[in-house]
């Protein structure tokens, strides 16, 4: 049973627009979650995290929103542009911060 | 430049057929794992090392080996591939333990036959 979960597997979207990527989780243990961006032939890159103790975390035009309540965070990138086209990993860590477990990912194309 | 390589990038072998894919880091990290990507579960731990000579399974480790001798190289066995290890794999290496600082490999596909 898988602990993450992603449910949309792509997402479509045109430039200028918010895109939202939302995944679910299961284990009310995981305390930091992170978001990775992956495009093709190439190794995930790390893109923002947030911790449990917090709601919310911004990077420029990334913002993370984390409810523990519902077990669910998303990521909102706006604007999307269209080099943010690639696949969204989300991922988790509880007691041991170098365990992650991973989403199945989205796929995101952001339409010029 | 900062990197992870790894080495076969592609590779088809056969059931059986010992393999070995190559990682390494020029950062100087200490920590260091593998991870393979299948369609529909994302990326799942196969064993994780921080550092040389300590290494600890992940979620995943059956079939799997590893050594860490140096604490540049982190290489992945696989003593008698089966089909149900053809997958995509990505090795990856940070200076803490701290997930958000880990840099990937380009990573490495492999189909076995």
């Amino acid at each position: 049973d898988q602990q993450v979960k992603q449910n949309s597997p792509s997402l479509s979207v045109q430039e200028g627009r918010i895109s939202i990527l939302n995944c679910d989780y299961t284990n009310s243990m995981f305390d930091y979650f992170l978001w990775y961006k992956k495009y093709p032939a190439e190794g995930p890159t790390f893109l923002i995290s947030i911790s449990s103790i917090k709601d919310k975390n911004e990077d420029g035009r990334f913002t993370v929103f984390l409810n523990k309540s519902a077990k669910h965070l998303s990521l909102h990138i706006v604007p999307s542009q269209p080099g943010d086209s690639a696949v969204y990993f989300c991922a988790a860590s509880g007691d041991s911060s170098y365990k992650l477990i991973f989403g199945s990912g989205t796929r995101l194309l952001v339409r010029p | 430049e900062a990197q992870v390589t790894q080495n076969p990038r592609y590779l088809i072998t056969v059931t059986g057929k010992k393999l070995t894919v190559t990682c390494s880091q020029n950062m100087n990290h200490e920590y260091m794992s593998w991870y393979r990507q299948d369609p529909g579960l994302g990326l799942r731990q196969i064993y994780y090392s921080m550092n040389v000579e300590v290494t600890d399974k992940g979620d995943v480790p059956e079939g799997y080996k590893v050594s860490r001798k140096e604490k540049r190289n982190f290489p992945l066995i696989l003593e008698s591939p089966s089909p149900n290890q053809t997958s995509l794999y990505f090795c990856a290496s940070s200076l803490s333990d701290r997930a958000e600082t880990q840099y990937f490999g380009p990573g490495t596909r492999l189909l076995v036959l």
